[in-house]
């Protein structure tokens, strides 16, 4: 079965400065997808970033972007210029590329990430 | 973009009543919908994963004769909490993927259902 762990609980960050959350996962598989979620004290789920486990290239999306690293099996989010709209909790989560549509998403256990203005 | 609806967003009921929440994929089908619950401050565990047409498959340790699935159309899966007791006390979320969503299409979620057992 794959696991994922997140082995931060908390973190806060300075408003306008960077943050790297940590995320480590555990498989035997080789196809896979790894995501990043947002859930903010409104408690929806907000998808931040995903990332394909046969692309090279590290996932992007504007201050939100991600360092893939295969072989250790890490993904972490980095997030760039803090706002203080980005304090939330967040859930690294993994979903195998087998099963389709039936392939269940797996969460890590999540951070809360504390923004200082 | 894909909006999936959950209803009630919140809800109170006495010991011993049974609760019925409802996920809708508003603009999307959706064969698979997932449901998860959620402690405060606590990651998403699955509970079940809903197949339209046919029996959910639930996760080991959830009674299914307690939760209820009920997936009757593609856009539509129900949740029932049966004979509802205070440690039912959670935050239940329902999710689903379009039908015809790529490989790498995220799950869209619903807003939740606090349910609180008096």
């Amino acid at each position: 079965a794959q696991t994922v762990t997140q082995s931060q609980p908390e973190m806060s960050v300075q408003e306008a400065e960077t943050v790297t959350l940590s995320c480590t996962y555990d498989t035997s598989e080789s196809d896979y997808y790894l995501f990043w979620y947002k859930q903010p004290p409104s408690r929806q789920m907000i998808l931040v970033i995903r990332q394909e486990a046969y692309k090279q290239q590290n996932a992007t999306e504007n201050r939100f972007s991600v360092n893939f690293q295969k072989a250790a099996k890490s993904f972490s989010l980095k997030i760039s210029d803090s706002q203080l709209g980005d304090a939330a909790m967040y859930f690294c989560a993994y979903r195998s590329a087998l099963a389709g549509a039936n392939s269940k998403l797996t969460f890590g256990k999540g951070i809360t990430l504390s923004v200082r203005p | 973009g894909a909006v999936v609806s959950q209803h009630p967003s919140r809800v109170i009921c006495k010991s011993g009543t049974s609760v019925k929440i409802e996920c809708r994929s508003l603009d999307f089908q959706a064969t698979t919908m997932f449901w998860y619950r959620q402690f405060p401050k606590k990651s998403l565990m699955l509970m079940a994963t809903s197949n339209e047409g046919s029996k959910a498959t639930y996760e080991q340790g959830v009674e299914k004769d307690k939760f209820l699935i009920n997936h009757a159309s593609l856009t539509l899966s129900t949740l029932t909490v049966t004979s509802a007791h205070p440690e039912d006390s959670s935050f239940y979320i329902c999710s689903a993927r379009a039908l015809t969503g790529a490989p790498n299409s995220p799950l869209h979620f619903g807003n939740g259902t606090r349910l609180t057992v008096t």
